[in-house]
């Protein structure tokens, strides 16, 4: 079987840093990968996460634990335009298929 | 223009009547994937293609149709729209999952 959490929504301050968690269980897992949405817009890639540890793109880094089927995404110097959903998604296998929950749904405030 | 395009934008279909949307890629990405976004529920799964004239089921495939005869398109058919078909339909396609997916600007289909 396969489950995935996030919280469903985090609120921070502008200029802030923000953490969001991601556990799942999926059988076949080979990565984890992060998407980032806009309201009326379409998802964008964010990172990749194949072996454990932090991977940093900018303001945006991503972690993951594979012993501990745990990640987070870490927002640094948050801004406004940052507000958006955030997707964590388990690869499985190697069919290149991801699963996307409901997501994190991020709201940053002045 | 490269990239990935998705057509119609916005589609109002009346129950039972068929509808097709639309997905072209100009990467000659390998897989291509179908997903629809409601709210409460996220992305979810419809079809995926991994080559042409190869496709498999997602997680909600009942009552879609996909085809892949050729690599860069994907259309998605809803065989007799149903209104719980009423949702944004994204396309997708990507060379491998380290390079992530790039997604089409969505499809809003609304079924009377």
């Amino acid at each position: 079987g396969q489950s995935l959490e996030q919280p469903s929504e985090v609120t921070a301050v502008e200029g802030a840093i923000v953490q969001i968690n991601c556990t799942y269980q999926t059988s076949g897992f080979y990565g984890l990968s992060w998407y980032q949405q806009h309201d009326g817009g379409a998802p964008t890639f964010l990172s990749y996460n194949a072996l454990d540890g932090l991977e940093e793109t900018g303001r945006f880094s991503s972690f993951l634990s594979r012993s501990d089927s745990y990640g987070y995404l870490l927002l640094q110097e948050l801004q406004m335009k940052d507000s958006a959903s955030y997707f964590c998604t388990p690869g499985k296998d190697s069919s290149y298929k991801l699963i996307f929950g409901s997501g994190t749904r991020l709201l940053v405030r002045p | 223009d490269a990239g990935i395009t998705q057509s119609p934008r916005y589609k109002i279909t009346e129950t039972g009547r068929q509808v097709t949307l639309m997905c072209h890629q100009t990467w000659s990405h390998s897989y291509m994937f179908w997903y629809r976004q409601d709210l409460g529920h996220g992305l979810r799964l419809i079809y995926y293609s991994a080559a042409a004239d190869i496709t498999d089921k997602g997680e909600v495939p009942d009552g879609y149709v996909v085809s892949r005869s050729k690599t860069e398109n994907f259309p998605l058919t809803l065989e007799s729209a149903t209104r719980s078909q009423t949702s944004v339909y994204f396309c997708a396609s990507t060379e491998g999952v380290r390079a992530g997916y790039t997604f089409g600007s969505g499809t809003r289909l609304t079924v009377v």
